[in-house]
């Protein structure tokens, strides 16, 4: 299995803030890496797909970048609706996982 | 639009099967070219696949639950279900049912559902 390995695993952050979160893949993985977002009681939901493409309807402050084994996701100009728990997910080989998360609190 | 509904029974005795079902509703059809997976986070953790289903029938099961999960599809009631043998604590979670493609496959996601395995 590919082992997907987020930094940091939580994160305080204040309402404008520009926030990195990096997601490190076991083997190459091409681009084969998504980005999920999710809020506490909730589903998790797709932000960026094939490492930087932007899901329909995301807001563009969400950034993705990366290929092989290492990757990025970037929020810029951090809004309160932005604290959540983000998941690194790669879809290159199954079986698919995730990387174990990363809270962004304030 | 698109929707995912789990139902099934929120309490399961250990050793016993865990049985879920999606149902997929609002101009989707299960026989539609996606692959409808399993997802499940126990408390306070994170996310594991469990398996998917593609529409034509064929599954592929994470290899560390594959000796005892059964996932199947039933195009009359465009539902898929899940079948999870001989359960522990261990298996208590949130379940979710998704519908997805290879590049992104978890596009879609069903609200969850709380299972606890107790006695």
């Amino acid at each position: 299995d590919i082992q997907m390995t987020q930094s940091p695993s939580s994160l305080s952050a204040s309402v404008g803030d520009r926030v990195t979160i990096t997601c490190r893949a076991s083997q190459s993985i091409s681009s084969y890496l998504n980005w999920y977002q999710q809020k506490p009681g909730k589903a998790p939901k797709v932000l960026i797909y094939t490492a930087s493409r932007l899901q329909s309807g995301v807001s563009p402050r969400f950034i993705g970048s990366g290929s092989g084994t290492d990757f990025t996701l970037t929020i810029i100009g951090l809004q309160p609706e932005d604290f959540a728990t983000y998941y690194c997910q790669q879809s290159y080989i199954t079986p698919w996982t995730f990387g174990q998360g990363t809270t962004v609190e304030i | 639009q698109v929707q995912l509904q789990e139902s099934g029974p929120g309490l399961v005795k250990p050793s016993q099967t865990l049985s879920l079902t999606c149902t997929v509703s609002g101009g989707s059809t299960i026989s539609d070219n996606y692959y409808w997976s399993w997802v499940r986070q126990p408390p306070g953790k994170g996310l594991e696949w469990i398996g998917y289903i593609y529409y034509t029938g064929s599954t592929y099961y994470n290899p560390s639950l594959r000796s005892r999960i059964i996932i199947s599809l039933d195009t009359s009631k465009t539902q898929f279900s899940l079948n999870l043998s001989s359960v522990t604590a261990a298996d208590t979670a949130v379940y979710y049912c998704t519908k997805g493609t290879t590049t992104i496959p978890f596009d879609l996601w069903g609200h969850g559902t709380l299972v606890t395995v107790s006695s």
